[in-house]
């Protein structure tokens, strides 16, 4: 079992759109988590972190659910800018290193 | 401020063949990663060293993939002999002290490597 699993997509959704992914995690050692945008080929870039007391960041919300493992991205008012790949990641803090989900793609449609 | 560089961004080359691949980090940055990106996958680490010394290798394939960051600031990975399967993108990341301060490490373009 992959230690961060995310559905792949694409989410295909029109412009101002909401739209959630979910992401879960088996390693219960995972401490913090992170949200991460990768444009198509190019490189993974920070988006937000995600708190036990969930965040908010503009149009994006995070969430973390520690009893279930589970960890979500709330985007509202999408964009097409928000075209993404959007990577879930656990800290795994035994080893200190980030361990990446394969990503759910995004697509906002005009 | 610059970002971390890498080279080359492209390189083709036949089973069997060598690579190496250079990273330079963001200047001041104490650790540094090496991922490994296949098609469709989310990034998987490699090697992180905290300034010369290495942290974590753990999932180096270390029969043929080695890495070494002299001096504490550039580092370069080398595969030797490649195999159809280490066809990737390899990301060099930095960031200023561990990952698990902030959770934001900063990435290069990345090198891109197919293997024929």
């Amino acid at each position: 079992r992959k230690e961060v699993e995310q559905d792949p997509g694409p989410f295909n959704v029109p412009e101002g759109a909401t739209v959630a992914f979910n992401c879960t995690y088996s390693n219960s050692a995972s401490q913090s988590f992170f949200w991460y945008r990768q444009d198509c080929r190019k490189e993974p870039k920070l988006l937000m972190s995600v708190y036990s007391s969930g965040n908010e960041d503009g149009r994006f919300t995070a969430q973390l659910n520690r009893a279930s493992q589970y960890i979500s991205l709330l985007i509202r008012d999408s964009k097409l800018s928000d075209s993404a790949t959007y990577l879930c990641v656990a800290l795994n803090t035994g080893r200190r290193a980030l361990t990446f989900g394969s990503g759910t793609r995004l697509q906002v449609q005009p | 401020e610059a970002g971390v560089a890498q080279s080359p961004r492209y390189k083709i080359i036949e089973k069997r063949q060598s690579v190496a691949f250079w990273c330079n980090p963001i200047s001041g940055h104490a650790t540094l990663y090496w991922y490994q990106q296949i098609l469709g996958q989310g990034p998987k680490l490699l090697i992180q060293f905290q300034n010369n010394g290495v942290v974590d290798d753990s999932q180096l394939p270390k029969d043929r993939f080695s890495a070494e960051r002299l001096k504490g600031v550039d580092s370069t990975l080398k595969i030797q002999p490649a195999k159809l399967e280490d066809s990737a993108v390899y990301l060099c990341a930095s960031s200023l002290r561990g990952q698990g301060d902030t959770g934001e490490l900063f990435f290069g373009e990345g090198s891109r490597l197919t293997v024929l």
